[in-house]
């Protein structure tokens, strides 16, 4: 159980473009979904948190405007990297946790995808 | 612009007598590849998506592969009911278009005979 899914594992794009990165999770409902960025030979960053049905929340130093996040059901959250520059390329790693567990938003663990590996030519 | 080569473009086996089918992909990235199948003056059937390399879905007689170039659709033991044209289908990231084109291969036509 608590399978988060992540699509596209990879992609290429070429400068100017936009990418959009979905979240699934496949067997449970996730009222809020975590979306990180890794650069090489760094840990994840968490960009931004999101939760169904309203705005995410958005780390210091991260653009809301070139990475917009959509959750519209408990089940889907997307990433769209806007307008992406090589400066861009990264991976990016979303994660889940259930709805209903017995902790708070901190206790609960995280439910990882695989990550998308983005890179911006 | 995404690509897809299906190979053979025919083929034809004795009842039992298992092979496989071939689908090659160029793709900027993978979103899913898709197996249908198709019987004559019919639509698609859907049969497995795969999401990333080195998943194996099963159904059946058939069981499909996927690596980062291709994937293939394998027939154990095939019997007359499978004959149909079996389409391979990628759906590639757009960058900037849309995200749920389909990109299909001509399809490989297989005839199982008795």
């Amino acid at each position: 159980g608590a399978v988060v899914s992540q699509h596209p594992s990879w992609v290429i794009c070429k400068s100017g473009t936009s990418v959009k990165i979905e979240c699934r999770s496949l067997d449970f409902q996730a009222t809020t979904m975590f979306w990180y960025r890794q650069f090489p030979k760094q840990s994840l960053m968490l960009m931004a948190t999101s939760n169904e049905g309203s705005k995410a929340t958005y780390e210091q130093g991260v653009e809301k405007d070139k990475f917009l996040i959509n959750h519209a059901s408990l089940t889907l959250s997307t990433l769209t990297v806007t307008s992406a520059h090589p400066e861009d390329s990264s991976f990016y790693i979303c994660s889940a946790i259930t709805v209903g567990g017995t902790g708070g938003l901190f206790n609960q663990p995280q439910h990882f995808g695989d990550g998308t590996r983005l890179s911006i030519l | 612009e995404d690509q897809v080569t299906q190979s053979p473009e025919a083929l034809r086996l004795q009842e039992g007598e298992s092979s496989s089918l071939n689908c090659s992909y160029t793709v900027s990235g993978l979103r899913g590849l898709f197996w249908y199948r198709q019987d004559p003056g019919k639509g698609p059937e859907f049969l497995f998506t795969l999401y990333s390399a080195g998943e194996e879905k099963e159904k059946e007689r058939l069981k499909a592969t996927l690596t980062k170039k291709e994937s293939f659709l394998h027939i154990t033991a095939p019997k007359p009911e499978d004959s149909a044209t079996y389409l391979c289908a990628v759906q590639g990231i757009s960058c900037g278009g849309s995200n749920y084109k389909l990109t299909f291969g001509k399809g490989t036509l297989l005839t199982v005979n008795p």
